[in-house]
């Protein structure tokens, strides 16, 4: 089992900064099987990167995701308020890293 | 595109609860669909997944002797059974296209929240 590791727990910036979110896993990732999601309160997670690097639909370009071998990234460039969220990345369909909580000062 | 979940549900512990899972705007025999849970303040957790036009339902091995998963023309449904306190959680539907192995999960249920008291 590919045990993912996301870090830092809590990321605090500004609005326009851009935010850089690991996932860090035990063994070597395929990079096509990983995927990140955005979930705000109260609301079921979204799709926001498959493939690695990926954008979903309807995805606004200042999400991007990659790496390789045992490291990957979630950044989000020119961060908005609406971006304040828990990011998850997962693996292989079955394994989920246990998030990144994103606050907008 | 909608996957609609069935209500909050209230269980004694050692009780079953069965969740639906209701499509609508696509062709549901082409993507699977998966269940999965988040307990207060938690992470999310994959439990399980059915292939609504086939055979094929896998549950993980932490779940697999209390749960069962089936589906009609439209819905899935997932059952949990002997259920505790720590099955206190919301549970999501998810479903991935059958295309494609890298795809993740592009549509959500709203979730159904299940809580095990006494």
């Amino acid at each position: 089992e590919n045990v993912l590791t996301q870090s830092p727990v809590t990321l605090s910036l500004s609005p326009g900064d851009r935010a850089t979110l690991s996932c860090r896993g035990s063994q070597t990732f395929i990079s096509n099987y990983l995927a990140w999601y955005q979930q705000k309160p109260g609301q079921p997670p979204r799709l926001l990167v498959y493939g690695g690097s990926i954008r979903a639909t309807g995805i606004p370009g200042r999400f991007s995701g990659s790496g390789s071998g045992t490291d990957f990234t979630l950044t989000i460039s020119g961060l908005e308020p609406e971006d304040a969220a828990v990011y998850y990345c997962q693996y292989d369909t079955w394994t989920f890293g246990q998030g990144t909580k994103v606050e907008i000062k | 595109v909608q996957l609609l979940q069935s209500g909050a549900e209230v269980k004694s512990p050692g009780a079953s609860v069965k969740v639906s899972c209701k499509a609508s705007g696509y062709m549901f025999t082409t993507y699977y669909i998966y269940w999965v849970r988040q307990a207060p303040g938690q992470g999310l957790e994959c439990m399980a997944m059915i292939n609504p036009g086939g055979s094929t339902r896998y549950s993980t091995e932490k779940f697999q002797d209390r749960v069962t998963l089936t589906s009609d023309t439209r819905s899935a449904y997932f059952q949990l059974t002997s259920l505790t306190p720590d099955d206190t959680a919301v549970y999501y539907c998810a479903r991935k296209t059958i295309a494609s192995l890298t795809s993740g999960f592009d549509v959500w249920g709203q979730g159904t929240k299940v809580t095990v008291s006494s």
